[in-house]
């Protein structure tokens, strides 16, 4: 079992440009969380996908970060217009269908960094 | 605001000697308490969760935590810390208002143990 699977583990992007981090869950996980970690600072949760579908996206910002699970492939959370304060590691987490007794099972990250 | 406090940002110690982390969290209702273990490089692991039940949970590495309700406390411990013990550990709860998977993470404690 692969795990949870994210890439790129690093990412280099210019102010403005867009910025795009993919995440696929475990194998027979079907929800996935989106988490960012700014320096010396805890995890924040971001958002929470089943497929094709967005069930919480209450930390996300209100602008310029989308997030999606398509019926086929990857998550994916989509950066816009970055700005140097979206330089943070993002964590993508799955879990299985089943809530209650399950637990998250975390991705390695990704690095943004943005110049 | 309702958080997650994690009372030490660095903890240093050497082998073999007694660990103790603490967590404490602002939040009222039935709670689910985690903690997990980033290792250098890594991602973040499960060291442990507590849903209900027996109050004093059992976790992986020979980690414990203990869940006192009226402390709104969570405080992880390890009897005897090897070298390999080194690493981030964080505090997480799910609150009840929350959605599964939405986790408030504490700000994480850096263990570093010396030969």
């Amino acid at each position: 079992n692969a795990g949870v699977m994210q890439n790129p583990r690093h990412l280099v992007r210019r102010r403005g440009q867009e910025a795009r981090l993919r995440c696929s869950p475990m194998k027979g996980h079907s929800h996935v969380y989106w988490y960012r970690q700014l320096p010396e600072e805890g995890l924040k949760f971001m958002v929470y996908l089943q497929k094709e579908n967005i069930i919480d996206e209450s930390g996300m910002p209100k602008e310029r970060f989308s997030a999606e699970f398509p019926k086929e492939g990857p998550s994916i959370l989509r950066i816009q217009q970055v700005v140097r304060g979206d330089s943070a590691a993002y964590f993508c987490a799955s879990s299985p269908q089943t809530a209650g007794a399950n637990v998250l099972t975390f991705g390695a990250g990704s690095r943004l960094t943005v110049l | 605001a309702q958080s997650v406090s994690q009372h030490n940002h660095h903890v240093i110690l050497s082998e073999a000697a007694s660990l103790e982390l603490g967590c404490n969290y602002s939040y009222g209702g039935t709670v689910n308490l985690f903690w997990y273990v980033q290792y250098p490089g890594q991602h973040l692991q499960l060291l442990l969760k507590y849903f209900s039940g027996d109050p004093l949970v059992k976790g992986i590495k020979g980690f414990e935590a203990e869940f006192i309700k009226s402390k709104f406390s969570f405080n992880l411990r390890k009897p005897s810390v090897q070298w390999s013990d080194t690493a981030e550990y964080f505090c997480a709860v799910n609150a009840p208002t929350d959605s599964w998977g939405k986790l408030q993470f504490g700000a994480g404690t850096q263990v570093v143990v010396t030969p």
